[in-house]
């Protein structure tokens, strides 16, 4: 079965708002990595965090991991209409063969 | 465009025919990875491959799918005999390494549709 859960399934908000997802997971992991996804496309990847850190930045992206919670957040700040895409964690489950991705979290963005 | 490359972008197959997915990785990458979407839902593990081996198909079904990615041109995911339930979108990546930290470059997929 899937590795990451995210939450919400699905978020709406207004532009401008900081917009943040979480993602639950099961096993032990080297990293955890989110990716986005437009509609009809692939996804891209966003940023990877690694076991021994706990919070990243990339522009308006900030990521925490707690492992011991075996959890992760994704906050965007100031979002704009252009953020909506869906939203996906993924990890290695410490095996490094394969990434396990969650359901993802739908985010629209309202102009 | 040096990214994953994926076709055909949309396929129909009818029920029984073949369905024959390509994808050319990014240029420097030999490791390949194939997942399958469904709407609404997530990416499912499917295969792993490096030139001329397949390394993890604990995702892939035992019967009717076969990848591969040979020593020259891209990698193949074969659906023998398609059946509506395959009916999805196949999505590719690559990445560099064959480590943890090494993110996945995906391509644009190719949406099957069975009729």
């Amino acid at each position: 079965s899937q590795q990451g859960e995210e939450d919400p399934q699905a978020l709406s908000i207004q532009e401008g708002e900081n917009a943040t997802m979480n993602c639950s997971y099961k096993t032990s992991i080297n990293n955890l990595q989110w990716y986005r996804q437009n509609s009809g496309r692939g996804l891209v990847h966003l940023i990877l965090i690694r076991s021994n850190e706990r919070e990243k930045h990339s522009g308006r992206l900030r990521v925490t991991l707690d492992t011991s919670k075996k959890s992760s957040s994704l906050l965007i700040t100031a979002s704009r209409a252009a953020d909506t895409a869906s939203y996906f964690c993924a990890t290695d489950g410490h095996t490094g063969n394969q990434f396990y991705f969650g359901t993802g979290t739908s985010l629209t963005v309202i102009p | 465009n040096a990214g994953v490359m994926q076709n055909p972008r949309h396929l129909v197959r009818r029920r029984g025919q073949e369905a024959r997915l390509r994808c050319s990785p990014m240029k420097g990458h030999s490791h390949v990875y194939w997942y399958r979407q469904l709407p609404e839902e997530g990416l499912k593990f499917m295969v792993y491959l490096q030139k001329e081996n397949i390394i993890d198909e604990s995702g892939m079904p035992k019967e009717r799918f076969s990848a591969e990615f040979p020593k020259e041109g891209p990698s193949i995911l074969r659906i023998q005999q398609v059946v509506r339930g395959d009916s999805a979108a196949y999505f590719c990546a690559s990445s560099a390494q064959p480590d943890a930290n090494s993110p996945l470059h995906f391509g644009n997929g190719t949406r099957l549709t069975v009729t």
